[in-house]
């Protein structure tokens, strides 16, 4: 079946440009997250949604950093005024919940580089 | 709150040899553990999870786990190294609240 999709696969950009970047989750899974990861670095959460709730925002690194879902569907990551230290890969995972030994299923992520 | 670490950010082993990699949580009720592998310009991918009341858990490529909870352990091993396992390896944790939370990797080669 399909996995999550993320695109761009790669986008590269001007220093003070706005991105978007775009996450399509597996069907049926109520939670999507963000992570963002640095070269060479671990995971560094950045967001979560679960169904309709509220999102956990409390990693996003400042109010530059936003994200939004439409229900259980496609999410965006959106980056205003981008710098240079955004320059990362931005990871996409998405699981069911209900049950709590559910893993995360993880896209290849959108490399981002800030020039 | 939840926390994972991985002891040594880079392994080293030869072709053929044991794979071993550590990963300790801290909770005193035991989260739920997954292992994840990343290879290059890849997301990542689950090779193996915890099922309660298991103490040695099975994954893909020959992988297996081993659940200790008076060590607080859950650490990574494989009989016998291939090069295709060259790789980072993420150990996390998931508690009730559907939080994850990923160790900082360690990052395995394998030497033909």
């Amino acid at each position: 079946g399909a996995g999550v999709s993320q695109s761009p696969s790669n986008k590269v950009t001007e220093k003070g440009k706005d991105v978007e970047l775009r996450c399509d989750p597996i069907s049926g899974h109520t939670a999507l997250y963000w992570y963002r990861q640095r070269l060479g670095q671990g995971l560094e959460f950045l967001i979560y949604f679960q169904g309709n709730s509220a999102p956990d925002k409390s990693g996003l690194p400042s109010d530059r950093f936003s994200a939004e879902r439409t229900g259980e569907s496609v999410s965006t990551l959106t980056i205003q005024r981008t710098q240079q230290e955004d320059s990362a890969v931005y990871l996409c995972a998405s699981s069911l919940l209900g049950t709590v030994n559910q893993p995360q299923h993880f896209g290849d992520g959108t490399r981002l580089s800030i020039l | 709150a939840q926390s994972v670490t991985q002891l040594g950010s880079h392994v080293s082993v030869s072709e053929g040899a044991l794979v071993l990699l550590r990963c300790n949580y801290s909770s005193s009720v035991p989260p739920y553990l997954f292992w994840y592998v990343q290879y290059p310009n890849q997301g990542l991918q689950l090779l193996l999870k915890y099922t309660t009341g298991a103490t040695l858990v099975k994954g893909i490529n020959g992988f297996e786990a081993e659940f200790k909870k008076s060590e607080t352990s859950f650490h990574l091993t494989k009989p016998s190294a291939h090069m295709s396992d060259a790789a980072e390896y993420f150990c996390a944790a998931r508690n009730t609240g559907n939080q994850f939370y990923f160790g900082t990797g360690t990052s395995l080669t394998v030497i033909p």
